[in-house]
């Protein structure tokens, strides 16, 4: 049971544009979102993250919109830059520092940012 | 920023033999670590929650006896995968939550391990 999605693959978008990652969840606990990116062979790296207090939380170029009505997050990047092409995972956990919660991640959306 | 590494890096095991990886929180302790694993193209899985001190918390399916986890320091967790078989090949990566922080995981590099 895929708690989190990411239902795109991949994503490719030329550089100065906007890049909008997307992600899903179905786990109505969910209060706590975060964005990873990743290189291969390399642990991710933490990017932004939001509570669900919040619809929008916003640090340079990364901005993250969350929708809790709908179940829905989505990153926006912009201006695209080339070093930005790697794996984006979307994250999510139940409970803010009280406990160790656990993340619960998606399936990752490769992202290509041409010249 | 909280760094977090791993050794080795990669590893080529025969099929039988134990495989012993180290996580290290370099410049922060860390109570709390988790250990993941990561299929080609697929997301990272949660295997186990580690606590200094005590012992791990494993997630459902995940063998307690096949995968080791220690966690002996704030600063070290070890997860040892005994009896290794080629099935067990796949990319480890820790992650360390913050002491006093909030809720992001800082992730080692990880450990790229191949069974023969």
């Amino acid at each position: 049971d895929q708690q989190v999605k990411q239902n795109s693959p991949s994503l490719s978008v030329q550089e100065g544009r906007i890049s909008i990652l997307n992600c899903d969840y179905t786990n109505s606990m969910f209060d706590y979102f975060l964005w990873y990116k990743k290189y291969p062979a390399e642990g991710p790296t933490f990017l932004i993250s939001i509570s669900s207090i919040k619809d929008k939380n916003e640090d340079g170029r990364f901005t993250v919109f969350l929708n809790k009505s709908a179940k829905h997050l989505s990153l926006h990047i912009v201006p695209s830059q080339p070093g930005d092409s790697a794996v984006y995972f979307c994250a999510a956990s139940a409970g803010w520092a009280g406990t160790a919660s656990k993340l619960t991640f998606g399936t990752g959306t490769r992202l290509q940012v041409t010249l | 920023g909280a760094v977090v590494s791993q050794h080795p890096s990669w590893v080529i095991c025969k099929s039988g033999t134990s495989v012993k990886i180290e996580c290290r929180s370099l410049d922060f302790q860390a109570t709390t670590m988790f250990w993941y694993r990561q299929f080609p193209k697929q997301s990272l899985m949660l295997m186990a929650t580690s606590n200094e001190g005590s012992k791990a918390t494993y997630e459902q399916g995940v063998e307690k006896d096949k995968f080791l986890i220690n966690h002996a320091s704030l600063t070290l967790s070890t997860l040892t995968v005994t009896s290794a078989h080629p099935e067990d090949s796949s990319f480890y990566i820790c992650s360390a939550r913050v002491l006093a922080g909030v809720n992001e995981q800082f992730f080692g590099p990880g450990t790229r391990l191949t069974v023969l």
